[in-house]
């Protein structure tokens, strides 16, 4: 099946620095999705991206299909940024839904 | 209520009781899917319904039961579990053909 790898496996940073987070898939993808999980395990969707760049605030992603990867752009980071980042993604051959997780990121806001 | 919610938010069982989790969703959606996280590891998929009819068990053991009576209901019968079944269970829904899933809240389970 369809691997997924993110980096760093943790980061720490202090309030206000940016952050990139990065995921590599091994195959062509009809989803890509970001999550951030709160401490308490709900799963927010951050977005949906199979191809392409979305913004949303202090948030941003670009994936490029093509290459077979994807990345989250966060600036300005604040202390509710903590929490773990998903990458999930669906690959082409699939057949149905099928959402396969990377690792995560842990990210750790110090103030 | 809105998006995905999940009954009961935390659970603690003994190794010989039965129990029930359950999801709903308010999203209009049509797919419902089941997802386990153990800790330290990834979210792995369990079970896929779309349409009520069950599409997908990635080689789960048979003490997990699911049952989906409708396209915005979705139950996990649990039975004669064990403490490595102990995780965070997490429900999700999506529309048939549209990839973008939703997720609950999650039930964090505990087998003693």
């Amino acid at each position: 099946g369809i691997q997924v790898e993110q980096s760093p496996p943790d980061l720490i940073l202090q309030e206000g620095a940016n952050s990139t987070l990065r995921c590599n898939f091994s195959d062509s993808v009809n989803n890509l999705q970001w999550f951030h999980q709160n401490p308490w395990g709900q799963l927010i969707n951050l977005f949906y991206i199979p191809s392409g760049t979305k913004q949303n605030g202090r948030l941003s992603a670009t994936t490029v299909a093509t290459e077979r990867y994807s990345l989250l752009y966060i600036s300005s980071s604040q202390t509710t940024d903590s929490g773990v980042y998903f990458c999930a993604v669906e690959g082409e051959g699939t057949s149905g839904s099928r959402l396969t997780f990377g690792e995560g990121t842990q990210l750790t806001v110090n103030p | 209520e809105t998006g995905v919610t999940q009954t009961p938010r935390h659970l603690v069982m003994g190794m010989t009781n039965k129990k029930s989790l359950k999801c709903e969703q308010h999203l209009g959606h049509n797919a419902m899917y089941w997802y386990k996280q153990s800790a330290k590891k990834p979210l792995e998929l369990m079970f896929v319904y779309n349409f009520k009819e069950q599409t997908e068990n990635n080689s789960v053991p048979s003490r997990f039961s699911p049952e989906c009576p409708n396209s915005s209901h979705l139950f996990l019968h649990l039975h004669t579990l064990q403490p490595e079944d102990s995780a965070l269970y997490l429900c999700a829904s999506s529309q048939v053909g549209v990839y973008e899933q939703y997720f609950g809240p999650g039930t964090r389970l505990t087998v003693t």
